[in-house]
């Protein structure tokens, strides 16, 4: 069975700081999806990576993708509170049409 | 293009009732999946359906069903609800169903079991 296991699970920090996500499998995936969902709303696709090694920045977002591809890492440079939200990762293998879905990282950013 | 609608958006049923969730993909989507999120759990893959036929099954029991339509759009019903029922289920829809496809999520409906 596959699984993507994400931490830390909840976190709370001050305006300004930096914060690192973390999404680790011990399976291959051939791609792998970050979402961002706020209260009320569905999940919102960020990126998807696909390539190990892979590095893509979206404004104060930085992600990489495993050289590997068994992980992943959502980095965000001085916070804001319109950050705060449940960030998902999802990984895709190619098998089927099934997305395999991290349990999520709570995020809130005190101003 | 409008987004993906689900109704109802909140709901309250009690133990052994059935419901039925209704969502509306964005246009020209052809591809329906439905999940259920707990807090615990996260977001479990129930099924996904492509033109009128389920492609796709989660490990969830056969209370769960569901189909979609000519149009596309589909429901997803639930029977003999149990209070572990309790979740938000959502609903995403995408043009194809490839394993690179951006899924748009809805809103999702809200279902509580007493």
């Amino acid at each position: 069975t596959q699984l993507l296991e994400q931490s830390p699970q909840f976190l709370s920090i001050q305006e300004g700081e930096n914060l690192t996500v973390y999404c680790n499998s011990s399976s291959v995936f051939s791609s792998l999806q970050w979402y961002r969902q706020e209260p009320g709303e569905g999940p919102v696709l960020l990126v998807t990576v696909v390539t190990g090694g892979e590095v893509k920045k979206l404004k104060r977002l930085t992600f990489q993708f495993g050289d590997a591809r068994k992980d992943s890492s959502l980095h965000i440079t001085a916070a804001q509170p319109g950050d705060t939200g449940l960030y998902l990762c999802a990984g895709a293998s190619g098998r089927n049409y099934q997305l395999i879905w991290g349990a999520g990282t709570k995020l809130i950013i005190k101003p | 293009k409008a987004g993906v609608t689900q109704t109802p958006r909140y709901l309250i049923k009690t133990r052994g009732q059935q419901v039925t969730l209704s969502c509306s993909p964005i246009s020209g989507h052809r591809s329906v999946s439905w999940y259920q999120q707990t807090p615990g759990q996260g977001l479990q893959f129930l099924f996904e359906y492509f033109s009128e036929t389920q492609r796709n099954k989660g490990n969830f029991p056969g209370r769960f069903s569901g189909r979609q339509f000519s149009n596309s759009r589909s429901e997803m019903n639930v029977s003999t609800l149990e209070l572990g029922d309790s979740a938000l289920y959502l609903c995403a829809s995408s043009p194809e169903r490839e394993w690179t496809d951006t899924q748009y999520f809805g809103p999702g409906t809200r279902l509580t079991v007493l």
